[in-house]
């Protein structure tokens, strides 16, 4: 079965500085990519999605990798913010439905 | 949130009783999903609908059942609650699942069930 691991459980850092977090796959080769954001007690919010023949796609301070031969994508967040502070899940494409990581929560300290 | 709602939003229900949650849409979308999160498992699809009438098994569907009737509505029942269904649960829809564009979920308010 699909395995996606998130690079780590949580992570800490400087307001200003560039956040990045790994999502890794494996037992698949999804077509398409996903980073959701969720904030405690809704629901999650999608960000950007990134098609298996794109190296990376950008959103004002988002910019999304995917690597298909590492089965890697990196989110990253530049000039981070005390606001970004929130959980950020990946997903991957299946037949007819996402499966998803079960995120980073990233928290930027002022 | 992209014009979905869920109800209830809270519940707390007793080991055997029946519940259902509803999901409602004013987005007219055709892809309906109905979700449950757990710490350290994510989010995982419980069963998923692509037009009235038509719906499809999920990862972990045992013990849950669905009813689309109507393009707007999406229920999730509980037959007889488990203490293991204690959860959030998110609906979501989405306007495709071919990659064209309009495959992004959006995502409701969700509902948290304590089954006691």
């Amino acid at each position: 079965s699909q395995k996606i691991e998130q690079n780590s459980e949580a992570l800490n850092i400087q307001e200003g500085k560039t956040a990045t977090l790994t999502c890794n796959y494996t037992n698949y080769s999804p077509a398409y990519l996903q980073w959701y954001r969720q904030d405690p007690g809704r629901g999650p919010v999608f960000l950007l999605l990134i098609r298996e023949n794109e190296k990376e796609k950008r959103k004002e301070r988002l910019k999304v990798t995917f690597d298909t031969t590492l089965k890697q994508s990196l989110f990253h967040i530049t000039a981070s913010q005390p606001a970004d502070s929130a959980t950020y899940l990946c997903a991957l494409t299946g037949a007819n439905n996402l499966f998803f990581g079960t995120g980073t929560r990233l928290t930027v300290i002022p | 949130d992209a014009g979905i709602t869920q109800s209830p939003r809270h519940k707390v229900t007793e080991t055997g009783t029946p519940v259902t949650l509803r999901c409602h849409q004013t987005e007219n979308h055709r892809y309906m999903y109905w979700y449950r999160q757990d710490p350290g498992h994510g989010l995982r699809l419980i069963h998923y609908s692509y037009g009235v009438k038509d719906t499809d098994k999920g990862e972990v569907s045992d013990g849950y059942s669905v009813s689309r009737s109507k393009t707007e509505d999406f229920l999730l029942t509980l037959e007889s609650a488990t203490s293991s269904q204690t959860s959030v649960y998110f609906c979501a829809i989405s306007e495709s699942i071919s990659g064209t564009s309009g495959y992004e979920q959006y995502f409701g308010p969700g509902t948290r069930l304590t089954v006691t």
